[in-house]
């Protein structure tokens, strides 16, 4: 069972950068690393998906390490827009198609 | 594209009543997905469906709880009797394909509240 562990929360300001570090200790080989964004009365949002190294897109980067038991989401130069839940999933043993969220880490983002 | 539509958005009902909710998932996507959020948490997935089979069941409450996917296409979520504590969103999902890189469309839920 794959589980992860990301921090409750976390404050920041405008136009800084937001870094969420999620743990996966026991990713499994075939796991990809997905991240998604839910803000109130919506469903969760895909944001990024990663399986090693470095991916970005228009919205956030993903950074993986070698050894693949972590991963750290990059929002850079945040705006109130993007004060959300942020989860991060990887598959959920037996189901390997199962993802499962965790708690998730609330992201405020201050004027 | 039209995205996962789902519906009533809203639900209000006595407890031991029963309740439906309705999920359209994304034209051509074959696995369907019922999450439950309590408010705080993070969404629980109570079942899995790829086309019209079930994958995965097993955080369903199943003396209460019943889905179905009719043709592959639309589901139905089911609780009968409701308890106080089934008040949550109810999330559906979609996803073209079952795989681990797999990317999960979300329609807006329905919240349910039970009295």
């Amino acid at each position: 069972l794959a589980k992860t562990t990301q921090p409750i929360s976390m404050d920041s300001y405008e136009g800084q950068e937001v870094n969420i570090t999620c743990s996966h200790n026991n990713i499994a080989t075939n796991d990809y690393i997905t991240w998604y964004q839910q803000f109130p009365s919506q469903g969760p949002r895909f944001i990024i998906q990663g399986y090693k190294t470095k991916v970005t897109n228009e919205v956030a980067s993903l950074f993986i390490p070698a050894d693949r038991k972590s991963s750290t989401l990059s929002l850079p130069r945040v705006s109130l827009s993007d004060t959300a839940v942020y989860y991060c999933l990887v598959g959920d043993r037996p189901n390997d198609y199962k993802l499962s969220f965790g708690a998730g880490t609330t992201v405020t983002v201050r004027a | 594209e039209a995205g996962v539509a789902q519906s009533p958005r809203y639900k209000i009902i006595e407890k031991r009543q029963s309740v439906a909710f309705w999920c359209n998932p994304i034209s051509g996507h074959a696995t369907l997905y019922w999450y439950q959020q309590i408010l705080g948490q993070g969404p629980k997935l109570l079942i899995q469906f790829q086309n019209n089979g079930v994958v995965d069941d097993s955080q369903l409450p199943k003396d209460r709880f019943s889905a179905e996917r009719l043709k592959g296409v639309d589901s139905t979520l089911k609780i009968q009797p409701a308890k106080l504590e089934d008040s949550a969103v109810y999330l559906c999902a979609s996803s073209v394909r079952q795989a681990a890189n797999e990317k999960l469309f979300f329609g807006s839920g329905t919240q349910l509240s039970v009295l």
